[in-house]
């Protein structure tokens, strides 16, 4: 089956710590992206990759990396310079960039920093 | 992108047409209308896009007057499942971020 997959679902972090959150993606899609969602809010984006090596900042940067050395693979690294990291994390991709085309989202990653 | 304007919350009952109407009052030339589904603990999925006057597939119709300063979401005899935030995007195809108010929380009671 083609989709797009997150793991972990769950993720418990002490705070201090960089983690990295996985997402891969079996559509031959060109374009991912990464989301954060706080509760009762809508998403944000952290940033996007439109190509393979190439990735823009989105509204939410600071506190965040990423890598596209892979087509289907864009990882999500939350480091220790993020103030509030526990949030809901979505990972989306689609054919290619721009709003005409439908983005797909994964199952998305809970972290909860302690 | 163009800022969008939805109802924080509605209610419907089961069986029952639900309309949920986005204004986007500075909406540009090239800009497309996008809705979104998300149920909780769950990405969001897209169910409709339109440009102008109607737009129908098998989940929802999209009404978008001449003027294009708003657009209405219709969701034909709601059921429990249908219960979910509804997201309006605005935007042309040459941007890449899609900004996510805080969408429409839909309530379907039975």
């Amino acid at each position: 089956d083609g989709g797009i997959t997150q793991s972990p679902k769950y993720l418990f972090r002490k705070e201090g710590q960089n983690v990295t959150l996985s997402c891969e993606q079996n559509l031959n899609h060109d374009a991912m992206y990464w989301y954060r969602q706080d509760p009762g809010q809508g998403l944000r984006l952290i940033y996007y990759s439109q190509i393979v090596n190439d990735f823009q900042k989105g509204d939410i940067a600071e506190g965040y990396s990423v890598s596209r050395e892979k087509k289907e693979s864009f990882p999500l690294t939350v480091t220790s310079a993020q103030k509030n990291p526990t949030a809901f994390y979505l990972c989306a991709s689609s054919i290619r960039g721009g709003m005409y085309n439908e983005q797909f989202f994964g199952p998305g990653t809970r972290l909860t920093v302690l | 992108l163009a800022k969008t304007t939805q109802p924080i919350s509605m209610d419907s009952y089961e069986g029952q047409e639900v309309n949920i109407t986005c204004s986007h009052n500075n909406i540009a030339t090239n800009d497309y209308i996008t809705w979104y589904q998300q149920f909780p603990s769950q990405g969001p999925r897209f169910i409709i896009q339109g440009y102008k006057t109607k737009v129908t597939n098998e989940v929802a119709s999209l009404f978008i007057p001449a003027d294009r300063k708003s657009s209405t979401l219709s969701l034909p005899r709601v059921s429990l499942s249908d219960t979910a935030v509804y997201y309006c995007l605005v935007g042309d195809n040459a941007g890449n971020m899609l900004t996510f108010g805080g969408g429409t929380r839909l309530m379907v009671k039975p």
